[in-house]
């Protein structure tokens, strides 16, 4: 069965150092997301990115944060200088199609920020 | 603001009950309705989902039931097992768009 596979599974950095998460999306999806759960709590949105830009984006995802699909595959997102707050569950999700809208998660990247 | 307000925020179940859990939403403009199941250290993973063109869907135990007018949707699990044990996340979205989540439902079963 595809999947979507992110690496790392755990990071820990120090406060202001630059993490570069990795997602590998099933193949022949076309939207791409990535959300964050602070531990016991919901499920953040922070940006979707469809056709090599970025489709939209919510408050969470300031200038810190950049996404890139940088080749055919791969699919990262960048947080230039962590934050404490940052500390979190992210998690790269793909969706098939326009009218699809199941959302394929990885089991995600856990961030501690020191 | 386009939330999704869910509850309740935990639920204790005695196996071969039933679990019910809520959820309420917004914005008109939604068009697709998802549960998510979380287990710990897990990615969420869809359930069961639903458009706002019926009111039911059933799949094995699982029953998502919604009502449009009341902007509401709810999921039912019948004959609840300790392998449902798990975070249960309504969402909503337009089909094109970003799903926004409920809080979360976290629910045990008890053998």
């Amino acid at each position: 069965e595809p999947e979507v596979t992110q690496t790392p599974s755990h990071q820990v950095t120090q406060m202001g150092q630059e993490v570069i998460l990795r997602c590998v999306p099933i193949s022949n999806h076309l939207y791409f997301y990535w959300y964050r759960q602070i531990l016991g709590q919901k499920v953040e949105f922070l940006v979707s990115f469809y056709n090599n830009e970025i489709s939209e984006k919510s408050e969470i995802f300031d200038d810190q944060f950049s996404v890139e699909r940088p080749d055919g595959s791969n699919f990262t997102l960048k947080i230039r200088s962590t934050k404490l707050e940052d500390s979190a569950m992210y998690f790269c999700a793909s969706r098939g199609g326009a009218n699809t809208g199941e959302l394929f998660f990885g089991e995600g990247s856990r961030l501690t920020v020191l | 603001q386009q939330q999704v307000k869910q509850s309740p925020q935990s639920l204790i179940v005695q196996k071969g009950g039933i679990s019910i859990i809520n959820c309420a939403y917004e914005n008109t403009a939604f068009d697709y309705f998802p549960w998510y199941q979380q287990f710990p250290g897990k990615g969420p993973a869809l359930l069961i989902a639903i458009r706002p063109d019926v009111s039911e869907k059933k799949e094995g135990r699982f029953t998502i039931s919604f009502n449009k007018s009341a902007k509401q949707f709810s999921l039912h699990i019948m004959d609840s097992q300790p392998g449902d044990s798990a975070t249960y996340f309504c969402a909503a979205s337009r089909v094109a768009g970003k799903s926004t989540f409920g809080d979360g439902t976290t629910l045990t079963v008890k053998p």
